[in-house]
This record gives structure tokens, C-alpha cells and sequence, in this order.
């Protein structure tokens, strides 16, 4: 089945800084790659997702490449502000869900300091 | 809309015992999924169900089950509950398999002592 990792686990950055979370799949037929954001205490939630005929998507200050040769994908966030720590996932999936459904990697938590 | 509702929230029990958790879809969401997520564990996935039946699996004993019911609710169940069944259990719904988005619950969090 589909294997995800996700580096780092922890990641402290200052405000207004930029922030790059990286991840890697096994299964080569994953066409779909999606961010979540969970912060404390509340539900995971998609804040940007990418498919495998696009290798870059940006919205505002969060932007998503993907790099099918090399079977990673990684997340940049821009001036990063308070409101953006939290715990971040990536994912990755089949097309139609696939046998595993939808593989997370163990997740980022991601800390502005002010 | 109303979101992806799950209850209980939160539950205590005792090894050995049984547990059964329940998700609500958005209206329109035909398709239930149902994560395990632990400290370091990050989100696991258990089972997808849509039409009723389930359509993937994953790498869970059997003592993990669920169903869908015809109005898209789903339960799941876990039987002879071991310490490191405590979780926060989570469901996520979409509007079928093909559909990219997950929307999820808030949880229900097990704890066995």
C-alpha cells in the first residue's frame, strides 16, 4: 500500500518568515496530494490540494509543488503569521480512494515565533 | 450547512469492553471514512464506506468494524478494547470516493483504562 513520510516533525520559524514542509509517497499511481491543518483541539481541515497533471498551486501565501519523478511534494508557506501554527498533514491517494483511501504522513507542527 | 457530526464526544472504558461511535454526514455526503489519529501516530486509516458498503480497509484487527446505514450514517465498532485503542477517533465524509475533499468530525475520544 501507499507509504507517506513527512519531514520535519517539528518546525519553529519567526513570524514573517517562511516555512517548507516536505513529503514523500511510495505508490507511483497516487494522483492526489492534499494539506490539512489541524489546530489544537479542532478537526483536520484542507487548506490546499494538488493533482499529478499540475505540478504547482498557489493560494495567497500557502503553495503546493509536486514532483512526480522524484514522488515528493512539499507545502511553502509565505510570511508566516501567528495563526498559522498549528499541525499540518500531507496526504496522498489513488485515483478513486484507491485500496488505502487517503495515506497521511505522521504531520508537522509547524511554530511561529513571535 | 450543518457539518460532520460525531458522538459521543468523549468516553471512558475499561479493557475488554466494547465501543460504538457514530457519524453523521453532511447532507449530500455519501461516502464515510474513519481515522484513528494517536501523539506521533498522525492519522491511520481504518475504513471507507459509501453505498452502504465498504470499498477499503486498512491495517487494522479485526476486533475494528463499521457499517452504513441507507442514510449514510456510519458506526464503527471496536470489540475486547486493549490499552492502545485509546485514540481520538475521527470520521470524514465527502460526497463520494471520487470526490477529493475530506470533511471531518471533531472526534470522539477514547480512553481505556
Amino acid at each position: 500500500g501507499e507509504n507517506v513520510e513527512q519531514h520535519p516533525s517539528t518546525l519553529s520559524v519567526q513570524e514573517g518568515d517562511s516555512a517548507v514542509i516536505k513529503c514523500t509517497y511510495s505508490d507511483s499511481a497516487s494522483n492526489y496530494f492534499p494539506w490539512y491543518k489541524q489546530e489544537l483541539g479542532k478537526r483536520p481541515q484542507l487548506i490546499i490540494d494538488i493533482r499529478s497533471n499540475v505540478g504547482e498551486k498557489k493560494d495567497q501565501r500557502i503553495a503546493v509543488t509536486l514532483n512526480k519523478t522524484a514522488k515528493h511534494f512539499s507545502l511553502h508557506i509565505t510570511e508566516t503569521q501567528p495563526e498559522d501554527s498549528a499541525v499540518y498533514f500531507c496526504a496522498a491517494s489513488r485515483p478513486g480512494g484507491g485500496a488505502d483511501g487517503l495515506t497521511f504522513g505522521k504531520g508537522t507542527h509547524l511554530i511561529i515565533q513571535p | 450547512k450543518a457539518g460532520v457530526t460525531q458522538t459521543p464526544r468523549y468516553l471512558i472504558k475499561t479493557r475488554g469492553q466494547q465501543v460504538t461511535l457514530s457519524c453523521s454526514p453532511i447532507s449530500g455526503h455519501r461516502s464515510v471514512s474513519w481515522y484513528q489519529q494517536t501523539p506521533g501516530q498522525g492519522l491511520q486509516f481504518l475504513f471507507e464506506y459509501f453505498s452502504e458498503t465498504q470499498r477499503n480497509k486498512g491495517n487494522f484487527p479485526g476486533r475494528f468494524s463499521g457499517r452504513q446505514f441507507s442514510n449514510s450514517r456510519s458506526e464503527m465498532n471496536v470489540s475486547t478494547l486493549e490499552l492502545g485503542d485509546s485514540a481520538l477517533y475521527l470520521c470524514a465524509t465527502r460526497q463520494d470516493p471520487s470526490t477529493g475533499e475530506l470533511f471531518f468530525g471533531e472526534g470522539s475520544r477514547l480512553t481505556v483504562l
